[in-house]
């Protein structure tokens, strides 16, 4: 069974600090989705990563994919209040001939001004 | 195009009641997804479908039905609604053979009273 472990699950942070969420996961993929949720909404898509090695960015957040290690990072850069949601991983279960796509538990970021 | 349309968008139901959760996609995407997500906590994965006529369980089923006659609808059952299935429902649809994530419904939330 699949475990896909996020951390930290709260973060309250400064603007203009830099922070890293980690993704760990327990199978074999080499597909991994990070997803945007603000309160009352639903789930907003922000990266696709689609092989080892894999980084995307877009404006202050970037994020990377280890196969090998079966982690994936996003990291925030001088975060600005805007930056408040839920961000949630996605693993996609597709290399292991499963059709499944399986959530972390996500990571509510607070940023202070 | 409407993207992934989910109704309704509330329900309130009594104990034992039964109901249907809508879900419509008109981006002739293949796969369908049901989520649930309790408050705090990330998506737990109810049933799946990799096309018409084809349905799958997912990590949580038990409590739930599904079916897929088409390639736009796939309706989510309760038939004896139960307070652990109080919950915001989430539908998602994707393509395959083309790398995309999964594109979100906005969500019923559904109170069991």
């Amino acid at each position: 069974e699949l475990k896909v472990e996020q951390n930290p699950l709260f973060l309250s942070m400064q603007e203009g600090k830099n922070y890293t969420i980690y993704c760990n996961y327990s199978t074999t993929s080499d597909r991994l989705y990070w997803y945007r949720q603000d309160p009352g909404k639903s789930l907003e898509s922000l990266f696709v990563l689609l092989s080892n090695g894999a980084v995307k960015q877009e404006g202050r957040l970037m994020a990377s994919l280890d196969t090998k290690a079966r982690l994936s990072t996003l990291h925030i850069t001088a975060a600005v209040h805007d930056l408040s949601a839920t961000y949630f991983c996605a693993v996609d279960m597709s290399m292991n001939r499963d059709d499944k796509i399986i959530f972390g538990k996500g990571t509510r970021l607070h940023i202070l001004p | 195009n409407a993207g992934v349309t989910q109704t309704p968008k509330f329900r309130i139901l009594k104990i034992g009641q039964s109901m249907t959760l809508q879900c419509t996609q008109d981006m002739n995407h293949n796969y369908m997804y049901w989520y649930r997500q309790d408050p705090g906590m990330g998506l737990k994965l109810i049933y799946y479908s990799v096309g018409a006529g084809i349905t799958d369980k997912g990590e949580v089923p038990n409590g739930y039905n599904v079916s897929r006659s088409t390639t736009e609808d796939f309706p989510l059952r309760l038939e004896l609604a139960a307070p652990s299935q109080t919950s915001v429902y989430f539908c998602a649809s994707r393509l395959t053979g083309v790398n995309t994530e999964a594109f979100f419904g906005q969500g019923t939330r559904l109170t069991v009273v």
